[in-house]
């Protein structure tokens, strides 16, 4: 079962433009993770988030965590069609067991 | 630092025919994944190992599918008999820890005809 769910599904933005990407989940969790994929890299990790962190950042990539909505945004600022991927958001069970689960992505294009 | 490994890259085989995996992580890395990819989702986990033993193998098809992981460093993972269903790309990772960053390996596409 998917723990993780990506929304939307698919993006279609122009270069220099902002993304964002949600993710929903169901319960209680450890850490939350955000990946890209791409034909050229495969999977890649971008940004981990513990559940006690609210934002965290990496270059032009921000990931906020709300754990009493249980879900999380990453925002890609002044896309570039390089970032052209699908982004999943994986994330684990509260406990001791870190077993992670991904979401199902969305696709984002960004057009040159 | 070296990346995780898999091999092979691409594997086509017959339905009932059997197939085998390998995967070396990173070194020093104590925590490995197997994951089910297919087109359009998001990877599926199969089984994680901690060391060479099993963390959690909730959703291995265990009627088909076995995995090992000799001495915490390599793992294999097979299946036998294949089934049209288990076309897909079947990724390995492994990361420091369990919960920490994974570093996932190129994959192996399998496609069963």
């Amino acid at each position: 079962s998917q723990q993780g769910e990506e929304d939307p599904q698919a993006l279609s933005i122009q270069e220099g433009e902002n993304a964002t990407m949600n993710c929903s989940y169901k319960t209680s969790i450890n850490n939350l993770q955000w990946y890209r994929q791409n034909s050229g890299r495969g999977l890649v990790h971008l940004i981990l988030i513990r559940s006690n962190e609210r934002e965290k950042h990496s270059g032009r990539l921000r990931v906020t965590l709300d754990t009493s909505k249980k879900s999380s945004s990453l925002l890609i600022t002044a896309s570039r069609a390089a970032d052209t991927a699908s982004y999943f958001c994986a994330t684990d069970a509260s406990g001791g067991s870190y077993i992670p689960t991904f979401g199902r992505g969305t696709s984002l294009i960004v057009h040159p | 630092e070296a990346g995780v490994a898999q091999s092979p890259r691409y594997k086509i085989i017959e339905k009932r025919q059997s197939v085998a995996f390998w995967c070396n992580p990173i070194s020093g890395h104590a925590t490995l994944y197997w994951y089910q990819q297919i087109l359009g989702q998001g990877p599926k986990l199969l089984i994680q190992f901690q060391n060479n033993g099993v963390v959690d193998d909730s959703q291995l098809p265990k009627d088909r599918f076995s995995a090992e992981r000799l001495k915490g460093v390599d793992s294999t993972l097979k299946i036998q008999p294949a089934k049209l269903e288990d076309s897909a790309v079947y990724l390995c990772a492994s990361s420091l820890e369990a919960g920490g960053e994974q570093y996932f390996g190129p994959g192996t596409r399998l496609t069963v005809t």
